[in-house]
């Protein structure tokens, strides 16, 4: 089945340590977008790639970075991670940013980080 | 003002009763909504999409839109255990390079 893939599903790191999340994909699509959900929020979206081409946020962080190698693969690096970057990080993958008909985005099983 | 808002609940109700899950707004330019379920420590998955005002029916799911008083509903009937997730809102302008705007939640749980 094609699909979105996190791992690893939890991470616990140490205030400070720098930490890589990861996402792979089979669907083959041109997007991949990183969220940070924080319990009883709304995804908040970090950045995106359109193929190689990297879109961030105004508001995150420079501690949060991503790298996209080839078009299965997608990593969120936190450089150090304070107590407040504790939350789940959702990746998802759309085949295009445009309209909502092609943007219907597909979502992995997230990577709850802890952070001590 | 948060750009979308949705009563984080939870909201318990016992099985077959009729849910109704609503989001409000601030943005008039959001053109499409959508709503995604996510149940238990997993990722969001879509579950319907509207464009503009009006209603949308899917099975046992019925999305509404009112644009007017900037105010969306997703109607459960004949609920399920199956059905207890989060329920989350989000809309999206009518332009290229939209981003979707996610409301926080509804966390639903239907009682057998």
């Amino acid at each position: 089945d094609a699909m979105v893939i996190q791992n690893p599903r939890y991470q616990v790191t140490q205030f400070g340590k720098p930490v890589t999340l990861s996402c792979s994909q089979t669907l083959n699509h041109n997007v991949m977008y990183w969220y940070q959900q924080k319990s009883s929020q709304a995804p908040k979206l970090l950045f995106h790639y359109y193929d190689k081409d990297f879109n961030n946020e105004a508001d995150t962080p420079d501690n949060f970075q991503s790298r996209r190698p080839n078009t299965s693969f997608c990593f969120l690096d936190i450089r150090s991670p304070g107590l407040g970057d504790a939350a789940m990080y959702l990746c998802a993958t759309s085949r295009r940013p445009w309209t909502v008909l092609t943007n219907e985005q597909f979502f992995g099983p997230g990577t709850r980080l802890t952070v001590l | 003002q948060k750009e979308v808002e949705q009563d984080p609940g939870p909201l318990s109700v016992p099985e077959g009763a009729i849910v109704s899950l609503n989001c409000t707004y601030s943005n008039s330019a959001f053109q499409y909504f959508m709503w995604y379920r996510q149940y238990s420590r997993k990722g969001p998955e879509l579950l319907m999409y509207t464009y503009s005002s009006g209603n949308k029916e899917d099975g046992r799911f019925t999305a509404q839109v009112d644009k007017s008083s900037k105010y969306i509903s997703l109607f459960i009937r004949d609920s399920q255990p199956s059905d207890s997730a989060t329920y989350l809102c989000a809309m999206k302008g009518g332009t290229s390079y939209d981003k979707v705007i996610f409301g926080p939640g509804t966390s639903l749980s239907v009682i057998p």
